[in-house]
């Protein structure tokens, strides 16, 4: 059965830092790897997925990697701004296209 | 392209009674998942429909039901609603099923 994890549950960084949020799973064979984001009482937006058969993706000042066969998954962020601040989920989505997602990094940017 | 609607956004139950959400997705997208989101629990999947047809089960009680219609259109039921089920419940969708894209949620408060 698949598990996700996301260590730490939460984080605060000073404004300009470069960070990177951390996910693990249990199963390597999954189909992606998908990293989204959720604002305080919203939906999720979705930032970078990662098919299988990728190591990393990215978009503006993230990039996510995927190494399936130590289990994890990265996001970073470069040069962070209080606008990042958020919780940060990712979601492992296996070949049944069953989706498993960690309970989130809470990140806040300190001003 | 409108996102993924979800209505209503906010709704109070009392114990026992039932309940009816509804997920219009993307224009074009066949397959509507549904998840319940709690501080306890996180993220957890309910239910996928692709093509009128339940796909995937996670593993919810057989209050939690769903149905798609043929414009591909989504409903959840919950019935006989416990303390428990308050929770913030999404709705994705999908072309295939793969990468997702979510609405902004119906928050549901039982008392």
């Amino acid at each position: 059965k698949q598990e996700v994890t996301q260590i730490p549950a939460a984080l605060s960084v000073p404004e300009g830092e470069n960070l990177v949020l951390n996910c693990s799973f249990t199963d390597s064979a999954i189909y992606n790897l998908q990293w989204f984001r959720q604002d305080p009482g919203k939906g999720l937006t979705s930032l970078l997925l990662i098919q299988s058969s990728q190591r990393e993706q990215t978009s503006g000042r993230l990039n996510a990697s995927l190494d399936k066969s130590s289990g994890r998954s990265t996001l970073y962020i470069a040069a962070s701004q209080p606008g990042d601040s958020a919780t940060y989920l990712c979601a492992a989505q296996d070949r049944d296209d069953k989706i498993i997602f960690g309970k989130g990094t809470r990140l806040h940017i300190l001003p | 392209k409108a996102g993924v609607t979800q209505t209503p956004r906010y709704l109070i139950k009392t114990r026992g009674q039932q309940v009816t959400l509804s997920c219009s997705p993307i224009s074009g997208h066949r397959s509507v998942s549904w998840y319940q989101q709690t501080p306890g629990q996180g993220l957890q999947f309910l239910f996928e429909y692709f093509s009128e047809t339940q796909r995937n089960k996670g593993n919810f009680p057989g209050r939690f039901s769903g149905r798609q219609f043929s414009n591909s259109r989504s409903e959840m039921n919950v019935s006989t609603l416990e303390l428990g089920d308050s929770a913030l419940y999404l709705c994705a969708s999908s072309l295939s099923g793969r990468e997702q894209y979510f609405g902004p949620g119906t928050r549901l408060t039982v008392t």
